[in-house]
């Protein structure tokens, strides 16, 4: 099947400092992709929707300025958490949309320790 | 809102067949019924769909009520490898996000 990566794998940062995730179609092209956070022994939470070449749409109680995403081109989507907080810990998971059918593919996770 | 309802845990001796069910009791006429899993640390992956009839593929069968409020998943025999949390999910239109709920998390018995 179709592949979407998520680099870093995982990443500790100290507080207060940002930290750039991103999220590649490597095989595909993707108009959409969506962003989910996922605390332990919970279940996925979407954070937000993004569309290539348009503005994020978050859902409600997501900081749009907290949590910066960019899709700027068809195979690359980034979420960028600002001024991290151990809060912000969790495990953020892509997925991206194949443009030619439709079909949606997970990326393998990005684990985000903030100390 | 995700709109199904799954047991919490299931657990299943090796090799034997599982069955996990899905209600989905307020489904409309053009919703789909996909299953993802997520193993440990890692993102869901997609297992199987349908929308009436039954569905086979490598991994899983798909059985679907009549009336299509319910659903099943049926590994034919559980291994090791299957432990994980599967999520039943309703697609409600081919432009919408996947909506997670609590999905069933699947505990394999050697």
């Amino acid at each position: 099947g179709a592949v979407v990566s998520q680099h870093p794998s995982w990443v500790i940062c100290k507080s207060g400092t940002s930290v750039k995730i991103e999220c590649r179609s490597l095989d595909f092209q993707a108009t959409t992709m969506f962003w989910y956070r996922q605390f332990p022994k919970q279940s996925l939470m979407l954070m937000a929707t993004s569309n290539e070449g348009s503005k994020a749409t978050y859902e409600q109680g997501v900081e749009k300025d907290k949590f910066l995403i960019n899709h700027a081109s068809l195979t690359l989507s980034t979420l960028t958490v600002t001024s991290a907080h151990p809060e912000d810990s969790s495990f953020y998971i892509c997925s991206a949309k194949v443009r030619a059918t439709g079909e949606l593919f997970f990326g393998e996770g990005s684990r985000l320790t903030v100390l | 809102d995700a709109k199904t309802t799954q047991p919490n845990s299931m657990e299943s001796n090796e090799e034997e067949p599982v069955h996990l069910p899905c209600n989905h009791s307020t489904i409309s006429g053009t919703d789909y019924i996909h299953w993802y899993r997520q193993l440990p640390s890692q993102g869901p992956e997609y297992v199987i769909h349908g929308l009436t009839s039954n569905v086979n593929n490598r991994m899983a069968s798909l059985a679907i009520a009549e009336d299509r409020k319910s659903s099943t998943l049926i590994l034919h025999r559980a291994t090791l490898r299957d432990a994980a949390v599967y999520y039943c999910i309703r697609i409600i239109s081919g432009n919408t996000p996947l909506v997670f709920g609590k999905g069933t998390r699947l505990s394999v018995i050697a």
